[in-house]
């Protein structure tokens, strides 16, 4: 069974502070994905990634792929209320035939 | 362009009835998934249908099935509904373009109360 870990599960700041969020994983991605879900929709796609050691800006959001591509990373410098949410990675497994494996998710709030 | 549509957006149904929930991909997609999202856990794969067959279905009992139309639009049944599936049912929608993983855009959901 391949499993994607997502730390931290839960992540309370202050408007203006900055935060990281991991995904991690022991098998390598053939591409991984990073959504960001309001409560009762669905999951609305930010990035994806599929060139290890590869780094993508979003306006204050910085994803990177690591150089194995085992492992992702969510960055958001002055974090503002808007920004509250769940994240969600996602990573298609080499040879996983194009199927998507989430991770848990990070429940983002960014207090005023 | 529309996105991924999902019909009902909400449903109450009590232990032991069916149900049937609609999706209706991006227009030019051939792929659609369904997940369910329980509160307060992650998306769990429940079934991938291209080109209208059945490709790959997750780890959930036989009382939940799907198809796909020739339209790619999907169905996804539930029989004999337990409490525990109570939850956010996804619709995602993709291109399918030869064996690798494309960009998969989801739908608003359809909550599902089970009583």
């Amino acid at each position: 069974t391949q499993l994607l870990e997502q730390s931290p599960q839960f992540l309370s700041i202050q408007e203006g502070e900055n935060l990281t969020v991991y995904c991690n994983s022991s098998s390598v991605f053939s591409s991984l994905q990073w959504y960001r879900q309001e409560p009762g929709e669905g999951p609305v796609l930010l990035v994806t990634v599929v060139t290890g050691g590869e780094v993508k800006k979003l306006k204050r959001l910085t994803f990177q792929f690591g150089d194995a591509r085992k492992d992702s990373s969510l960055h958001i410098t002055a974090a503002q209320t808007g920004d509250t949410g769940l994240y969600l990675c996602a990573g298609a497994y080499v040879g996983s035939a194009r199927q998507l494996t989430f991770g848990s998710g990070t429940q983002l709030t960014v207090l005023p | 362009e529309a996105g991924v549509t999902q019909s009902p957006t909400h449903l109450i149904k009590t232990r032991g009835q069916q149900v049937t929930l609609r999706c209706s991909p991006i227009s030019g997609h051939t792929s659609v998934y369904w997940y369910q999202q329980a509160l307060g856990l992650g998306l769990q794969f429940l079934l991938w249908y291209d080109e209208g067959e059945e490709r790959n279905r997750g780890n959930f009992p036989p009382r939940f099935s799907g198809r796909q139309f020739p339209n790619y639009s999907s169905e996804l049944n539930v029989n004999a509904l337990e409490l525990e599936d109570s939850a956010l049912y996804l619709c995602a929608s993709s291109l399918s373009q030869g064996r690798y993983q494309e960009t998969q855009y989801f739908g608003p959901g359809t909550r599902l109360l089970v009583l």
